[in-house]
């Protein structure tokens, strides 16, 4: 979806180097994720943002950080890269309606991270 | 609590056929079950969602069929063509983030 964009597309990066990955959404959504996704393992979620003062760890947040540096961004950083983080990286962006229903989350077409 | 189970890892079916991907979770506070289509080389795309209030839900070919007594609920794909082939990821959540399955490949055979 063009709506929520990420760079880079591909990354190869060697072990011990940190790297920062970058989402963008103009979908003017207060809700952003990242996600890893590993062959049959599904979708993991690394951190989620819910507005640009709150930060929450997901279920593997180890080796991660991330910032929210404005309602559209919202980066996520490995501080020292080490094999095991080689996988496919997704940011997805939701909002909430006014009666605290969930909605669709639409991700951005990933970021293809190999660490050496 | 916070898992969610889908099976079969992977399916083969035959165009015109039927396309039956099943998932369970535990939580019985998640309140939004939806699902979740991914092309190689794209992120997944919401496909089609059910809240607990009812049982089934139809979107053209696409079908979600819910059990809220057993915890469970399932992807039906009517009249399968080569073009839905895919990975198919069923998802869980409460207001807050989703929780994933770790996706059905389904290939449709012409």
């Amino acid at each position: 979806d063009a709506d929520v964009t990420q760079t880079p597309r591909n990354r190869i990066t060697k072990t011990g180097k940190r790297i920062m990955l970058e989402c963008s959404q103009t979908k003017g959504h207060d809700r952003m994720y990242w996600y890893r996704q590993d062959p049959g393992l599904g979708l993991r979620l690394i951190y989620y943002s819910f507005d640009v003062k709150d930060i929450n760890k997901g279920e593997i947040s180890d080796g991660y950080s991330v910032s929210r540096q404005a309602q559209a961004k919202f980066s996520l950083s490995l501080e020292s890269a080490i094999p095991n983080q080689t996988a496919l990286y997704f940011c997805a962006t939701s909002d909430l309606t006014t009666s605290g229903v969930q909605e669709t989350q639409y991700f951005g077409p990933g970021t293809r991270l190999l660490v050496l | 609590q916070q898992q969610v189970k889908q099976s079969p890892q992977s399916l083969i079916v035959q165009k015109g056929g039927i396309s039956i991907i099943n998932c369970a979770y535990e939580n019985t506070a998640f309140d939004y079950f939806p699902w979740y289509q991914q092309f190689p080389g794209k992120g997944p795309a919401l496909l089609i969602a059910i809240r607990p209030d009812v049982s089934e839900k139809k979107e053209g070919r696409f079908t979600i069929s819910f059990n809220k007594s057993a915890k469970q609920f399932s992807l039906h794909i009517m009249d399968s063509q080569p073009g839905d082939s895919a990975t198919y990821f069923c998802a869980a959540g409460a207001g807050t983030a989703l929780i994933f399955g770790k996706g059905t490949t389904l290939s449709v055979s012409s």
